[in-house]
């Protein structure tokens, strides 16, 4: 069974862009979760998504969204890139009513 | 907010086993302890869970005492591959739809030594 997915995984962007970060679950699995990590702050929740529907999101600005589609694939997009969101963006799948969660190798964003 | 508390680092020898203590005095009655393994640049990978007393898999167990307040993760045998940070995670996670009522803290950097 294939884990979870991400694509790609390391990005270089320039202050004011934006990226779009991709996350393909395992198969059967519907809630899909991204996290930031960065040195200083640990692993932050930013928002899950099940069945296409945002369920939950964490403190982070309106630059940080995303969406769902109906295979259950997720997509983060971070529009007007600062240099602090550079970091670790992962992301981890869930089956429903499942406990545990299994996390994708991440993709690395470097903002410069 | 269930929080967590663990020792930041803890070093080993080769063939030791390990113990990584978590506590959780906070914990809730629909909340589980989930442990993960990162190492640098990967994403956290599931190592196991309980809710209470005792669990074992084939690379770990888990022990949790009666009232929850802690659990403490063994390792045995460590190898130089079991370089990490370790993570204990309370809560129901996923199934109130990710883990954004818990932090992962800084978790327990472990170096086994050869």
């Amino acid at each position: 069974k294939a884990g979870v997915t991400q694509t790609p995984r390391y990005l270089i962007k320039t202050r004011g862009q934006q990226v779009t970060l991709s996350c393909s679950p395992i198969s059967g699995h519907r809630s899909v979760s991204w996290y930031q990590q960065t040195p200083g702050q640990g692993l932050q929740f930013l928002f899950e998504y099940f069945s296409e529907t945002q369920r939950n999101k964490g403190n982070f600005p309106g630059r940080f969204s995303g969406r769902q589609f109906s295979n259950s694939r997720s997509e983060m997009n971070v529009s007007t890139l600062e240099l602090g969101d550079s970091a670790l963006y992962l992301c981890a799948s869930s089956s429903a009513g499942g406990t545990e969660a299994f996390f994708g190798q991440g993709t690395r964003l470097t903002v410069v | 907010l269930a929080k967590t508390t663990q020792p930041i680092s803890m070093d080993s020898y080769e063939g030791q086993e390990v113990n990584i203590t978590c506590s959780h005095n906070n914990i809730a009655t629909n909340d589980y302890i989930t442990w993960y393994q990162q190492f640098p640049s990967q994403g956290p990978r599931f190592i196991i869970q309980g809710y209470k007393t005792k669990v074992t898999n084939e690379v770990a167990s888990l022990f949790i005492p009666a009232d929850r307040k802690s659990s403490t993760l063994s390792l045995p045998r460590v190898s130089l591959s079991d370089t990490a940070v370790y993570y204990c995670l309370v809560g129901d996670g996923p199934r109130s739809g990710g883990y954004q009522k818990v932090t992962f803290g800084t978790g327990t950097k472990l170096q086994v030594i050869p």
